[in-house]
């Protein structure tokens, strides 16, 4: 079965650090782009960061520019969003999501989502 | 304020026909044939239902289609079903450093 199974969500304060993990299975994960995408409670999906097949090029949103990380470990089959210097409005369900088609701008297949929740 | 423009919602009757709007502009819906469409149920990830405007993935009934006519995508969903309930976001590929954009997502409601 083709799955991705997202992991590392919790509280945390602002200012500090959450990493969060994406297993891959049931396809040739090195062979595509991967996303991170959030939506924050009661809100719209946004795009947060994608990677290229073999991690050498990553694009991000602007509004977590120079705080998160996306990177990857195709040996591992997983993808990890290191988010540094988080604030309030980071709170969201992340999911990791596979790029598909010729632009590689639409999400066939989603993880299940993990929450963060930054508060004091 | 999302990056596409959707209406907040929509709503109709068991079997009737129905069109979801997504407006953006030449740099996203307007300039490429990138545009996607997913369900989203409550409580549950997204659903993949058109990609490249009118691109329907395998096991997505034929009752979804897409189309495009300038800076605006549409999405229909004919024969309405209950089970169609749900909310829908339409998504384009953007040529600035924001690669992809979301509208703002239309809650269907099936009346």
């Amino acid at each position: 079965e083709v799955q991705l199974v997202e992991s590392g969500g919790g509280l945390v304060q602002p200012g500090g650090s959450l990493r969060l993990s994406c297993a891959a299975s049931g396809f040739s994960f090195s062979s595509y782009w991967i996303s991170w995408v959030r939506q924050a409670p009661g809100k719209g999906l946004e795009w947060v960061a994608h990677i290229k097949p073999d991690g050498s090029n990553q694009y991000y949103v602007d509004s977590v520019k120079g705080r998160f990380t996306i990177s990857r470990d195709n040996a591992k089959n997983s993808l990890f969003l290191q988010m540094n210097s988080l604030r309030v409005e980071d709170t969201a369900v992340y999911y990791c999501a596979r790029n598909w088609g010729l632009g590689g701008a639409a999400f066939d297949i989603w993880g299940q989502g993990t929450m963060v929740t930054v508060s004091s | 304020q999302s990056a596409l423009t959707q209406p907040a919602s929509v709503s109709g009757s068991p079997g009737q026909s129905i069109t979801i709007s997504c407006t953006g502009t030449s740099s996203d819906v307007g300039g490429y044939n990138y545009v996607s469409w997913y369900q989203q149920h409550p409580g549950k990830a997204p659903k993949l239902m058109i990609y490249e405007v009118s691109n329907r993935p395998s096991g997505v009934s034929n009752r979804f289609s897409g189309s495009k006519s300038g800076n605006t995508a549409s999405l229909t969903i004919s024969g309405l079903q209950a089970e169609d309930e749900a909310d829908y976001y339409c998504s384009s590929y953007r040529s600035s450093t924001t690669l992809v954009v979301f509208g703002g997502g239309t809650k269907l409601t099936v009346l």
